[in-house]
């Protein structure tokens, strides 16, 4: 088993342009989420899914945009890529939902972006 | 507001040594209490879980307590050694929605450890 896996590792934008991450998962997985990881700040949730077809906000989902149209398939998109979307982006899955008592997440290994 | 405070920022110990790592909330509305572990450049490694009704977990050399009352977790690291150097991070999945979202979970700022050999 892979795990979670993340494409790109690395990508470096310049201001307005627009990309697309991608976060695997080969565990069934029914949860994935999306972090970002900011120096002094820790770790903050920018948006997750409960299931194939749907999304919901975190808690800094602005400039952001996401897609599950597979269920082990995760796709974080920045339509204008802004200097403050320079992070590091974590992707996560879990087998059982969010709210629940008993809530393991699985970390990718992170995309690195800048935005310059 | 759920705040998650890890103490120390950084702790530098010789190989051998028992640790402790701190991580206090401000909230006790949670579910549960995750302890992670970060390697540079590297995703993150989910190392103990604590349901809320727990008071601890145990893996190997690593043991996780949780003091819902009053706040508190701290991981234990037994018998230190080179490999356990990265940084830990601790995290609380709040009760309910918190901050309009049912999916948070809420990190603290991590302890770097580094064990010297």
């Amino acid at each position: 088993n892979a795990g979670v896996t993340q494409t790109p590792k690395f990508r470096v934008l310049k201001t307005g342009q627009s990309m697309t991450l991608l976060c695997a998962q080969d565990m069934n997985h029914e949860y994935m989420y999306w972090y970002r990881q900011d120096p002094g700040m820790g770790l903050r949730l920018i948006h997750y899914s409960v299931g194939e077809g749907t999304t919901a906000k975190g808690e800094v989902p602005d400039g952001y945009n996401v897609s599950r149209l597979k269920k082990q398939n995760f796709l974080l998109g920045l339509e204008s890529a802004a200097p403050s979307q320079t992070s590091v982006y974590f992707c996560a899955s879990s087998y059982s939902p969010p709210w629940g008592v008993y809530n393991e997440q699985f970390f990718g290994p992170g995309t690195r972006l800048t935005v310059l | 507001k759920q705040e998650v405070t890890q103490i120390p920022a950084a702790l530098s110990v010789p190989e051998g040594e028992n640790l402790v790592l701190n991580c206090s909330f401000t909230d006790s509305a949670i579910y549960n209490l995750q302890w992670f572990r970060q390697d540079p450049g590297k995703g993150l490694t989910s190392l103990l879980l604590i349901q809320s009704s727990q008071r601890e977990q145990t893996s190997g050399r690593l043991n996780a307590s949780l003091d819902k009352s009053s706040g508190r977790s701290t991981l234990y690291i037994a018998a230190s050694q080179p490999g356990d150097s990265a940084t830990y991070l601790c995290a609380v999945r709040p009760e309910g929605n918190y901050g309009g979202s049912q999916g948070n979970l809420i990190f603290g700022k991590g302890t770097k450890l580094s064990v010297k050999p």
